[in-house]
């Protein structure tokens, strides 16, 4: 079956500027993830997405938001851009019992 | 608050050595432990997902345990190869309800170079 799929995969970003990042999960995955990888805070978690609610945020700040549609898929916001948030922004969709599983990541560069 | 952390931050060895790397966790009521492989500037892979039930797991070379009581995992690697050179995570699966959350608190990784 499908992986999770994260478009774009890179994207150039001026600061001030916002950007929305793609997640789809893998089929009948009802949990989708973000995090946020950074050479020197390593993978830290941005918030968790269940049925389309909101379940677990993790300590960002509110530039940062995502939703979740009714297919499951989910999308990430960062409004006014800092250089701060240069990453490689991970999402992650799971199942009870089957654990996470990653795509391949939308590396955001803010220059 | 959970912090998982990995020891050693990198690891160096020979091709065809055996070897282990650690993660503790400070609070036991995880729902499970996974360990993950990175390379450079991708995602991360799925190796092993150990069950707060289960001691642990194996899959070809790779063989994770899990002791709760001691706030502890390993990952086994047998005969390494050059091929294993990667950074290796593990993560640290929360409670929420009687179920699993989608959040997963990282350790720092362990990057590992396998010689040939």
């Amino acid at each position: 079956k499908a992986g999770v799929t994260q478009t774009p995969r890179y994207l150039i970003k001026t600061r001030g500027q916002q950007v929305t990042l793609s997640c789809s999960p893998i089929s009948g995955h009802r949990s989708v993830s973000w995090y946020q990888q950074t050479p020197g805070q390593g993978l830290q978690f941005l918030f968790e997405y269940f049925s389309e609610t909101q379940r677990n945020k993790g300590n960002f700040p509110g530039r940062f938001s995502g939703r979740q549609f009714s297919n499951s898929r989910s999308e990430m916001n960062v409004s006014t851009l800092e250089l701060g948030d240069s990453a490689l922004y991970l999402c992650a969709s799971s199942l009870v019992g089957e654990g996470a599983f990653f795509g391949q990541g939308t590396r955001l560069t803010v220059v | 608050k959970q912090e998982v952390t990995q020891i050693p931050a990198a690891l160096s060895v020979p091709e065809g050595e055996n070897l282990v790397l650690n993660c503790s966790f400070t609070d036991s009521a995880i729902y499970n432990l996974q360990w993950f492989r990175q390379d450079p500037g991708k995602g991360l892979t799925s190796l092993l997902l150990i069950q707060s039930s289960q001691r642990e797991q194996t899959s070809g070379r790779l063989n994770a345990s899990l002791d709760k009581s001691s706030g502890r995992s390993t990952l086994y690697i047998a005969a390494s190869q050059p091929g294993d050179s990667a950074t290796y995570l593990c993560a640290a699966s929360l409670y929420y309800g009687s179920s699993n959350t989608g959040k997963l608190i990282f350790g720092q990784g362990t990057t590992l170079q396998v010689k040939p």
